[in-house]
């Protein structure tokens, strides 16, 4: 069992919606990432929020905006995507922010219509 | 390009068989790290290597690390059906980087 719980495992949304995924790990790390992940693709890196301060954003466009309201929580706010978007949103924890490894969640699979 | 070059991309073997999946860069690193991801779920961390000509092993799973920190290997013997998925590695540079970054993965599937 993974204990970087993710919600929804699924969600569909029209290109007008606003949705938001969340992430939750009690392990106690400090550091939360958000990656993307395309079929048959290793895992892209969007954001990392480092002590509950967003540490790096990999120029991702501001239809995605990431929250993290304490060091246990993470969202990700999604509004007017496009169907391109349309992928595997993993979450994944680590003890600080310096490259370790990483716990991933199972992952929450974003439709876009 | 890849920073972290793997190889092979795809790999289709039958159970019992014995595979090597590499990880390669003209990068060092200070750490390399091997997950697994099945269909659906996100990747698993398998192991962790931070020395220089290290080796560490998993049950049927042997992990080592380049003398030099450049590159790593997994050896899988006797490979079983259970041991397919999307294997990744994922290193940290050397020289004060901090982002983990991930090869393009290796997709393995065993039949039985």
């Amino acid at each position: 069992d993974t204990e970087v719980t993710q919600t929804p495992k699924h969600l569909v949304m029209g290109m007008t919606n606003k949705k938001s995924l969340k992430c939750e790990q009690h392990m106690g790390h400090r550091a939360m990432y958000w990656y993307k992940q395309k079929a048959k693709k290793p895992p892209e890196l969007m954001f990392v929020y480092s002590y509950e301060k967003l540490s790096i954003n990999e120029s991702v466009p501001s239809r995605f905006s990431p929250e993290c309201p304490n060091s246990s929580l993470l969202n990700l706010h999604l509004h007017a995507l496009q169907p391109e978007d349309s992928a595997l949103y993993l979450c994944a924890s680590s003890q600080d922010g310096q490259g370790g490894e990483l716990f991933f969640g199972e992952g929450s699979r974003l439709t876009v219509l | 390009t890849q920073l972290l070059e793997q190889s092979p991309q795809f790999l289709s073997i039958q159970e019992g068989e014995n595979l090597t999946v590499y990880c390669n860069s003209s990068s060092v690193f200070s750490s390399l790290q091997w997950y697994r991801q099945e269909p659906g779920e996100g990747p698993v961390l398998l192991v962790t290597v931070v020395t220089g000509g290290e080796v560490k092993k998993l049950k049927r799973l042997t992990f080592q690390f380049g003398d030099a920190r450049k590159d790593s290997s997994l050896h899988i013997t006797a490979a079983q059906p259970g041991d397919t998925g999307l294997y990744l590695c994922a290193g940290v540079r050397s020289g004060g980087y901090n982002k983990l970054i991930f090869g393009a993965g290796t997709r393995l599937a065993v039949h039985p």
